[in-house]
């Protein structure tokens, strides 16, 4: 399995709303990372998971608030969101933080997320 | 200040044509360099990773290549076809934030039938 899956592929949520992405890699990675990409834009990035401890908070709003389960599983918990987070919410797994630059990422397809 | 810049922002081909993508960085201390393609409204696909030690890699109708002197790296497609439109992003890594990779603006490529 070479893939990271993103589910759902897509949400609507409103502002009271409380929602969660979720992210899935079978490939033995040890790194995942959440983005946000607004359109025509390149990645920024959100958070950085090393060996399930967040090791990287781009200060993102605390509306948004990330946890790793366990080394194959990244969710993304989503609160009180305003409209201008809607975009599309990428996830990305590397072997691990170091080797990410040696072996690449991978991303998901994502999740394209609408706030109403 | 942009530290990867990809130009240009937008190219627009007749199919069959060979075309050069464009990634140049300003930070000396990028070394790693990924190439990824994004289709409208979806996820980042890995084309081609070019590491320091190595100048260039080849992956059927593409290349990439790496010069870190010049601070450039660029991407060939050969025998252009339509489906590879697509926004095009090149990202780098700098020695000392491995989890933080860097990436272009992009390029939108049309390749017209």
């Amino acid at each position: 399995d070479t893939e990271v899956t993103q589910t759902p592929k897509h949400l609507v949520m409103g502002m009271t709303n409380k929602k969660s992405l979720k992210c899935e890699q079978h490939m033995g990675h040890r790194a995942m990372y959440w983005y946000k990409q607004k359109a025509k834009k390149p990645p920024e990035l959100m958070f950085v998971y090393s060996y399930e401890k967040l090791s990287i908070n781009e200060s993102v709003p605390s509306r948004f608030s990330p946890e790793c389960p366990n080394s194959s599983l990244l969710n993304l918990h989503l609160h009180a969101l305003q409209p201008e987070d809607s975009a599309l919410y990428l996830c990305a797994s590397s072997q691990d933080g170091g080797a990410g630059r040696d072996y690449g990422y991978t991303f998901g397809s994502g999740t394209r997320l609408t706030v109403v | 200040k942009q530290e990867v810049t990809q130009i240009p922002a937008a190219l627009s081909v007749p199919e069959g044509e060979n075309l050069v993508l464009n990634c140049s960085f300003t930070d000396s201390a990028i070394y790693n360099l990924q190439w990824f393609r994004q289709d409208p409204g979806k996820g980042l696909t890995s084309l081609l990773l070019i590491q320091s030690s190595q100048r260039e890699q080849t992956s059927g109708r593409l290349n990439a290549s790496l010069d870190k002197s010049s601070g450039r790296s660029t991407l060939y497609i050969a025998a252009s076809q339509p489906g590879d439109s697509a926004t095009y992003l090149c990202a780098g890594w700098r020695y000392s934030s491995a989890s933080k990779i860097i990436f272009g603006s992009g390029t939108r490529l049309s390749i017209r039938p």
